[in-house]
């Protein structure tokens, strides 16, 4: 049973044009939320994350939105860059209160991105 | 500022050996969380040590153990090895043991053959 999911395994990006990954999660105790890029041969790298007191949160190019009602969070980059081209990684945290969740982080299967010069 | 480091990066076993793997976390750190991702999945969280203690498990088999050292750092130890464990390992630090911001290293390819 996937408790986070990104239903797109790859999406292709024009150079310049916004790129949008998408994450759905199914436990209502997750609670915070991070975005990791993957390249091949290294670890995830943290992005951006987002408490879910917010509905959004920015860092430069990059934007996560989330909401809660639909258990929907989404990743967008503006403008995208070649090297964006990366496998895209969604997770969540239960941090409050402290429960079977709290210690880890549930990660998705991951989006890989190609941004197209 | 050293990030989280791992070794080895890459290891052949032989099915039913052991094995060890070991994680240093960045400075500053003191929680050490383990995952294993295996092709085309997501990483799947093992356990996490704080403190020296394991503070939480995910859904392995007790063939997987661990240890966190006084220094913070730790070790991920697999017996009885099975062709099905060949996977990436992934080592996460964080300060605390709140995942507000996990730091993972480059990992550890682990191939059983």
């Amino acid at each position: 049973d996937q408790q986070v999911k990104q239903n797109s395994p790859s999406l292709s990006v024009q150079e310049g044009r916004i790129s949008i990954l998408n994450c759905d999660y199914t436990n209502s105790m997750f609670d915070y939320f991070l975005w990791y890029k993957k390249y091949p041969a290294e670890g995830p790298t943290f992005l951006i994350s987002i408490s879910s007191i917010k509905d959004k949160n920015e860092d430069g190019r990059f934007t996560v939105f989330l909401n809660k009602s639909a258990k929907h969070l989404s990743l967008h980059i503006v403008p995208s860059q070649p090297g964006d081209s990366a496998v895209y990684f969604c997770a969540a945290s239960a941090l409050f209160p402290s429960g079977a969740g709290s210690y880890q982080l549930t990660f998705g299967k991951g989006t890989k991105l190609s941004v197209i010069p | 500022d050293a990030g989280v480091t791992q070794s080895p990066t890459h290891l052949i076993k032989t099915r039913g050996q052991q094995v060890t793997l070991r994680c240093s976390p960045k400075s500053g750190h003191d929680t050490v969380s383990w995952y294993q991702q295996a092709l085309g999945q997501g990483p799947q969280f093992i356990f996490q040590y704080y403190e020296e203690e394991e503070r939480q498990r995910g859904n392995f088999p007790d063939r997987f153990s661990g240890h966190q050292f006084p220094n913070y750092s730790s070790e991920l130890n697999v017996n009885a090895l099975l062709l099905g464990d060949s996977a990436l390992y992934l080592c996460a630090s964080s300060l605390g043991h709140l995942n507000t911001e996990a730091f993972f290293g480059q990992g550890t390819r682990l191939t059983v053959v």
